[in-house]
């Protein structure tokens, strides 16, 4: 059975920096044919792709986030964690985080979501 | 980067109609590449349709995909009650992109 799970601060300071960690089971993040993204989403908004990361450590960022985002991963662990840096009032959102499947670069399992708050 | 764009915002329909969403992108698409979800109140979105046309598991079928290029459907033939959401399409050309998503609402 595939689960993720988010887990992090709910609620950060604007110029703060944010990590957020995805635990998995059910797969192993070994496993080539699959990887693990994050996908935001503020209240009432549509869903904003992060970035993703592969066995082999191949990530992909967004574009216009690029610069404050990072990636990693400890596969011993079953754990992504994604870092955001410069934390602004408009980076509230839930972020999800969900498994990526190479063949069709789509995501076949989501976590539920952890809402981020960032606020004084 | 590939832009997606979903219409209508707002489809408001009744139970046992059909339904068709769409999803334009701004440079043709390869087709294997592109993926409906649909997204319920609270809820995580969940994958309903990938390369255009192909159920995921335990996606009833009254759900379809089609197109190709730059246009893309998702249909719904006879709506349920449980079909009442918000349905995103989404494009991996590299990075991925997600469209604004269309919100089927109950007329």
């Amino acid at each position: 059975q595939v689960t993720l799970k988010e887990s992090g601060p709910v609620l950060v300071k604007p110029t703060e920096t944010l990590t957020l960690t995805c635990t998995v089971s059910g797969f192993s993040l070994s496993n080539d044919k699959v990887g693990v993204g994050w996908i935001r989403q503020p209240p009432g908004k549509a869903l904003e792709w992060l970035a993703h990361i592969f066995s082999n450590d191949e990530t992909s960022y967004n574009t216009s986030l690029k610069t404050r985002l990072t990636l990693s991963k400890d596969t011993s662990r079953g754990q992504v964690a994604l870092t955001m840096t410069n934390m602004d009032p408009l980076d509230t959102a839930t972020y999800f985080c969900a498994r990526i499947y190479r063949s069709k670069y789509d995501f076949d399992f989501w976590g539920q979501g952890t809402l981020v708050t960032v606020s004084s | 980067e590939i832009v997606l764009t979903q219409s209508p915002g707002t489809l408001s329909l009744s139970p046992g109609e059909r339904a068709t969403l769409s999803c334009r992108a701004s440079q043709s698409l390869d087709s294997n590449y592109l993926t409906w979800y649909q997204q319920k109140p609270g809820q995580a979105p969940k994958r309903l349709i990938c390369g255009t046309f192909i159920r995921a598991t335990g996606t009833p079928d009254r759900f379809s995909g089609s197109g190709s290029g730059t246009d893309f459907t998702l249909t719904i033939s006879r709506l349920e009650p449980e079909d009442f959401a918000v349905y995103y399409c989404q494009y991996y050309g590299g990075p991925c992109s997600f469209g604004q998503g269309t919100k089927l609402e109950i007329k």
